[in-house]
């Protein structure tokens, strides 16, 4: 069975400071990879995913995220990170094939300091 | 990009009541729609996946027939909370997944039963 670890559950960043989150996954195959943002009492918007290929993928807002396969991991990063980035952050797995199934990881709550 | 809206964004109801939820996918064609359930502070939850035309497929422990899918369409997904009770008091997201299968997800229905 796939699972996502984010093994941050909150996490503190000064305005400008560079960040970095983290997500481990399980899963058997070469797996679909995304990270998500979600604003108070909002949907998910989509930052980034990875499917094959380049292992550093870039996403929306200036982040981007590296797939390292030898720790299963796909972190996310942001040079400079800006206040209004403060919001829950969620790395997910989906199934190969057609990515039908998503499992979340439990989301790391973000609060940028100014 | 590809927007889904969810209707309403917020419902109360009285106990013993339904309530239905809708999904749509606005500029994009989707054969499949999921449905998440999301507690407070939680990760998403994987309710069902809903396939247009055909019976959805209910993650185990969800009961098929309090929680009612319909995909009518490929552009609507319902979800129907029938005999509603508090404990059924959450935050419902939906999802379309695309024809290059990411998913899209809409702002999400706060669904209070009192």
């Amino acid at each position: 069975a796939q699972s996502v670890t984010q093994p941050d559950i909150h996490i503190t960043v000064s305005e400008g400071a560079s960040l970095e989150l983290r997500c481990n996954y399980s899963y058997g195959a070469t797996p679909y990879l995304f990270w998500y943002v979600q604003s108070p009492g909002q949907g998910l918007q989509l930052l980034l995913k990875y499917f094959s290929g380049d292992t550093l993928v870039q996403g929306i807002k200036g982040f981007e995220a590296e797939f390292k396969r030898s720790q299963s991991s796909f972190n996310l990063r942001k040079p400079s990170v800006h206040w209004s980035d403060a919001a829950e952050y969620f790395c997910a797995v989906g199934n190969t094939g057609t990515a039908s199934k998503l499992t979340f990881g439990t989301g790391t709550r973000l609060q940028v300091t100014l | 990009g590809a927007v889904v809206s969810q209707h309403p964004s917020r419902v109360i109801c009285k106990s013993g009541t339904s309530v239905k939820i809708e999904c749509r996918s606005l500029d994009f064609q989707a054969t499949t729609m999921f449905w998440y359930r999301q507690f407070p502070k939680q990760s998403l939850m994987l309710m069902a996946t809903s396939n247009e035309g055909s019976k959805a497929t209910y993650e185990q422990g969800v009961e098929k027939d309090k929680f009612l899918i319909n995909h009518a369409s490929l552009t609507l997904s319902t979800l129907t909370v029938t005999s509603a009770h508090p404990e059924d008091s959450s935050f419902y997201i939906c999802s379309a997944r695309s024809h290059t299968y990411e998913q899209y997800f809409g702002p999400g229905t706060r669904l209070t039963v009192t």
